[in-house]
């Protein structure tokens, strides 16, 4: 099955947008268009952000965003604040009834 | 309000085995999937087993297939991880999730629930 491949980190101003990219090394990411992400703080559980590519639950900030293009997924954090410090996941769905995550980014505010 | 919670965590030997029990409340259990999921310390998250929301079906990463076993209990909204033969490189975080989308029953796939974790040590 595909391996989802994460920036380790990525970092930016408050205010400033970052992306962090998740990249299917074999495979094609969007054969089921289930890519999700989350977000997880420190010794806490991840809680999800986006699913199926770029769909957001009730509650998360808009300023969350998903896309695809070809193998590599995306979220964009705009407006970048403080308390988007956290560490992100993807996650695909990547054949019958399995699921694939990746490594995970840091994001730091700076 | 809904809840998961693991229990069952702890330190165990290589070789032994152990049982992940998730007590979950607040949602209809029967009609989402419910996973396992690990984090070694520092790590990223790794998917270990789904039971189907019916229990007709479960499914595993390579990594623990043969070795863990999932089971479901739709009358007592519990689902467990037996894990047998535990190695150093299972010790890790063990999160329980529901999960709306595959292997649900129609539950919507922004439903996603997770417990706190338990953590499992395995060492000598």
């Amino acid at each position: 099955h595909s391996a989802l491949t994460q920036p380790a980190s990525v970092s930016g101003s408050p205010g400033q947008s970052v992306t962090i990219s998740c990249a299917a090394t074999s495979g094609d990411l969007g054969t089921y268009g289930l890519v999700s992400w989350y977000r997880q703080f420190p010794g806490s559980a991840p809680q999800l952000i986006i699913y199926q590519i770029s769909k957001r639950p009730s509650g998360v900030s808009p300023r969350l965003s998903g896309s695809k293009s070809g193998n590599t997924a995306s979220l964009t954090i705009s407006g970048l604040q403080a308390d988007d410090e956290a560490d992100y996941f993807c996650c695909s769905y990547v054949a019958e009834y399995t699921w694939v995550f990746g490594g995970g980014t840091t994001v730091t505010v700076l | 309000q809904v809840k998961v919670v693991e229990s069952g965590g702890g330190v165990v030997q290589p070789g032994s085995s152990l049982r992940l029990s998730c007590i979950t409340s607040g949602f209809e259990f029967g009609g989402f999937a419910m996973h396992w999921v690990r984090q070694a310390a520092g790590k990223g998250l790794e998917w270990l087993a789904v039971a189907k929301y019916d229990g007709s079906k479960e499914y595993y990463a390579d990594s623990v297939k043969g070795r863990f076993t999932i089971s479901r209990d739709n009358s007592k909204n519990t689902v467990n991880l037996q894990m047998d033969n535990l190695r150093a490189e299972d010790t890790a975080i063990y999160y329980c999730r529901a999960s709306g989308g595959e292997g649900s029953r129609h539950a919507p796939y922004y439903l996603d629930y997770w417990g706190q974790g338990a953590l499992v040590a395995v060492s000598s």
